[in-house]
C-alpha cells in the first residue's frame, strides 16, 4: 500500500460526459502528478501540483484540468469525454516539489468511455 | 521536449536467463528512476541513480547510470517468474518526472 488513494476504482461513461478522478496523496506530501497510462502510449504525464499550486504541465488536453484543494487532495476533471479518453488514471505523490523525489503511485481509477 | 526512450518494448525469456532494459534520454539528466509495474498493478519505485556512471546492485538486479548521464539500463539475472511486469525508467523534466514507455518482461518455466 503506497498510501496514496484514488477513487473512484472503475468507471464507465458515455462520450460527452465529464467526469471527476479524485487523489489523496501520502500523509506529509505536497505534490501531487497525474498521469495517464493507455496501452499504447504508456505513463503520459499530465499535470503537477505542489502545495495547492500548479508547477509543471505534460501532455494534458484543454478539456482536462485539475486542482489541488487546501488539504491537499487533488482533483482531475475530464470534460467532453471520447472514446480516446478510455485509460488508466494514476495519481501519485511526493514530498517535494523537484524532480528528484521518489513518486508514489496510487492504484489508479480505471475509466472507460462508451 | 525531454524525451526518454526505452527498448526493447517486450522481452520474452525462459526461467533463469538473464534480461536486460535500456534507456535512452535525448539529454543530459540529472538523475533516473527506475519503477516496476506488476500486472494489474501500479509503478512502485525501485531505484534512483545521480552519478555519472553510478551502477548499483538490488539481489538480482543490476542498475547503471551512464557516463553522461543520457542513458541508463536495468540488468536481471537469471530472471525468475517474479519478475514478470513492466519496468520503466523516468527522468526529471523541470519539476516532473517523465517516464520511458517501459519494457514488458514475459517470463515462461
Amino acid at each position: 500500500d503506497s498510501g496514496v488513494t484514488q477513487t473512484p476504482k472503475h468507471l464507465i461513461t458515455a462520450t460527452g460526459q465529464r467526469v471527476t478522478l479524485r487523489c489523496s496523496p501520502r500523509s506529509g506530501d505536497l505534490s501531487v502528478y497525474w498521469y495517464q497510462q493507455s496501452l499504447d502510449q504508456g505513463l503520459q504525464f499530465l499535470i503537477q501540483y505542489y502545495n495547492g499550486e500548479e508547477r509543471a504541465k505534460g501532455n494534458i488536453l484543454e478539456r482536462f484540468s485539475a486542482q489541488q484543494f487546501p488539504d491537499l487532495h487533488s482533483e482531475l476533471n475530464l470534460s467532453s469525454l471520447e472514446l480516446g479518453d478510455s485509460a488508466l488514471y494514476f495519481c501519485a505523490s511526493s514530498g517535494g516539489g523537484s524532480s528528484g523525489n521518489t513518486i508514489y503511485f496510487g492504484e489508479g481509477s480505471w475509466l472507460t468511455v462508451v | 521536449g525531454q524525451q526518454v526512450m526505452q527498448i526493447p518494448q517486450y522481452q520474452h525469456v525462459q526461467e533463469g536467463e538473464d534480461f536486460t532494459t535500456y534507456c535512452n534520454s535525448s539529454t543530459t539528466l540529472s538523475n533516473i528512476q527506475w519503477y516496476k509495474q506488476r500486472p494489474g498493478g501500479h509503478p512502485v519505485f525501485l531505484i534512483q541513480l545521480v552519478k555519472s556512471g553510478e551502477v548499483k546492485k538490488q539481489k538480482r538486479l543490476t542498475f547503471q547510470f551512464g557516463e553522461a548521464k543520457k542513458n541508463s539500463s536495468l540488468h536481471i539475472t537469471a530472471t525468475q517468474t517474479t519478475d514478470v511486469g513492466t519496468y520503466f525508467c523516468a527522468g526529471p523534466a523541470g519539476t516532473a518526472l517523465i517516464f520511458g514507455k517501459g519494457t514488458t518482461l514475459s517470463v515462461s518455466s
